[in-house]
């Protein structure tokens, strides 16, 4: 089975700080994805990678950057933490190909005070 | 612009019948479907796909039908059971590997 780890479940920040967020795949995936879930919104792709040090703009980057040294671990990384980011941040992983489906670990709650 | 569109917030049904969750999408690029069940507090899991090339797809009690000249995608349930109580999305590829999800529809199995 994939495993999906994200590091916390919880995360309590204050407006201003610096937050990062991880994430490790066990299953030598090619692509990492990271969305956030809001209430009547669904998930939201914020950044996604195919490839080691590669990265790309998803429907909602901004206030975002995200960092993939290692094929298993890609981080998001909020640059100063606003309330209006307080969510749930969910990160995926798939491999390369026609229809493989997307496999995600349990989230991050993430509140900004 | 959605993409993806998940029209029921909703969805009531009892035990042992059938529930029906429909999904709508606009991009007539998409030729993956995907639907996912997501219980509160954990990440959503995958339940199964559909390629434009096929019409029905089944696995068990879960059925997806796909209507391309429509653009509109259906996840049958039978029976029913307490345990499929959950949010489901219906997500859309279109050879990008990225994923377009719904806003997903909250299934309520009543015993």
């Amino acid at each position: 089975d994939v495993k999906v780890t994200q590091s916390s479940r919880y995360l309590v920040k204050r407006t201003g700080e610096k937050v990062f967020l991880e994430c490790v795949q066990d299953m030598d995936h090619e692509n990492m994805f990271w969305y956030r879930q809001d209430p009547g919104l669904g998930l939201r792709l914020i950044y996604f990678s195919y490839d080691v040090k590669m990265k790309e703009k998803g429907d909602i980057p901004e206030g975002y950057s995200v960092s993939r040294e290692k094929k298993e671990r890609f981080s998001l990384i909020l640059e100063s933490a606003s309330t209006n980011q307080t969510s749930m941040y969910l990160c995926a992983s798939s491999s390369t190909g026609f229809v493989q489906p997307q496999h995600f670990g349990d989230g991050t709650r993430l509140s900004i005070l | 612009d959605q993409q993806v569109k998940q029209n029921s917030p909703s969805l009531s049904v009892q035990e042992g019948r059938i529930s029906i969750l429909n999904c709508d999408y606009t991009n007539s690029m998409f030729d993956y479907f995907l639907w996912y069940k997501k219980y509160p507090a954990e990440g959503p899991t995958f339940l199964i796909s559909i390629s434009s090339i096929k019409d029905k797809n089944e696995d068990g009690r879960f059925t997806v039908f796909l209507n391309k000249s429509a653009k509109h995608l259906s996840l049958h349930i039978v029976p029913s059971q307490p345990g499929d109580s959950a949010v489901y999305f219906c997500a859309a590829e279109g050879g990008s590997e990225k994923l377009v999800f719904g806003k997903g529809t909250k299934l309520t199995v009543n015993p």
